[in-house]
């Protein structure tokens, strides 16, 4: 069967620290790979997608960037984390068919 | 681009009763896949229910069941015998089934309904 493994769950960083978030699946290959980011009270927003290795499409303008180097890896990066990145983070794939998408344990980020 | 609404923020009903939560949707397109997704205090996303927009048919999937009605682009959620675990954020999303133009391959959420179960 297949799995998500996103770490780490808990994240504090001051303001102008580096970020990285990790995503792995397992079971599966060549999935279709998402970041969504959950501000407090709200939906879920779509950062970034990636439908291969080094196919990345970003969906809002931030300070985040995302990459994807192995086929079942997908990192969420940033160089200097702001106050407003502040967030759950959660990382999914879906695969072709059906069509839902599956959830990592996401990730919450506090920058102080 | 395509958005999603709940109009409802909270819900509440008793243990072992029905509710329904509502889900309107705005898109110009006839193919896509409709989700509903319940948040636990966990916050791992679990999915409840699919419908693919093609099919008359509403999906049915134990006490869950949805009320699809393309026309009026909505897709309501009933939950029957409400049970205790069943308390829980509850999200509606859009996917696109063409996957044409950007973040058309990812979800689009409503910002949630909050479900409480009273015992």
């Amino acid at each position: 069967s297949q799995t998500i493994h996103q770490w780490p769950a808990t994240l504090v960083q001051p303001v102008g620290s580096p970020l990285s978030l990790e995503c792995t699946v397992e079971g599966t290959s060549n999935p279709n790979l998402y970041w969504y980011r959950q501000a407090a009270g709200r939906g879920l927003q779509l950062l970034f997608y990636s439908v291969g290795i080094g196919q990345i499409s970003s969906e809002v303008p931030q300070n985040l960037s995302a990459s994807r180097p192995q086929d079942r890896q997908f990192i969420l990066s940033s160089k200097k984390l702001l106050l407003s990145d502040s967030g759950f983070y959660l990382c999914a794939w879906r695969r072709r068919s059906p069509h839902e998408a599956f959830f990592g344990q996401g990730t919450r980020l506090t920058v102080v | 681009a395509q958005t999603v609404t709940q109009s409802q923020p909270e819900m509440s009903v008793q243990e072992a009763e029905t509710v329904t939560l509502s889900c309107t949707y705005d898109t110009s397109e006839s193919d896509y896949y409709l989700f509903w997704y319940k948040q636990p205090p966990s916050r791992q996303m679990i999915l409840v229910i699919r419908q693919e927009a093609y099919k008359q048919q509403n999906a049915t999937e134990n006490r869950f069941s949805v009320n699809f009605q393309k026309a009026a682009k909505s897709f309501s959620l009933k939950i029957s015998d409400s049970q205790l675990g069943d308390a829980a954020m509850y999200f509606c999303a859009y996917r696109s089934a063409t996957g044409a133009g950007g973040g058309a391959d990812g979800l689009t959420f409503g910002k949630g309904t909050h479900l409480i179960i009273q015992p």
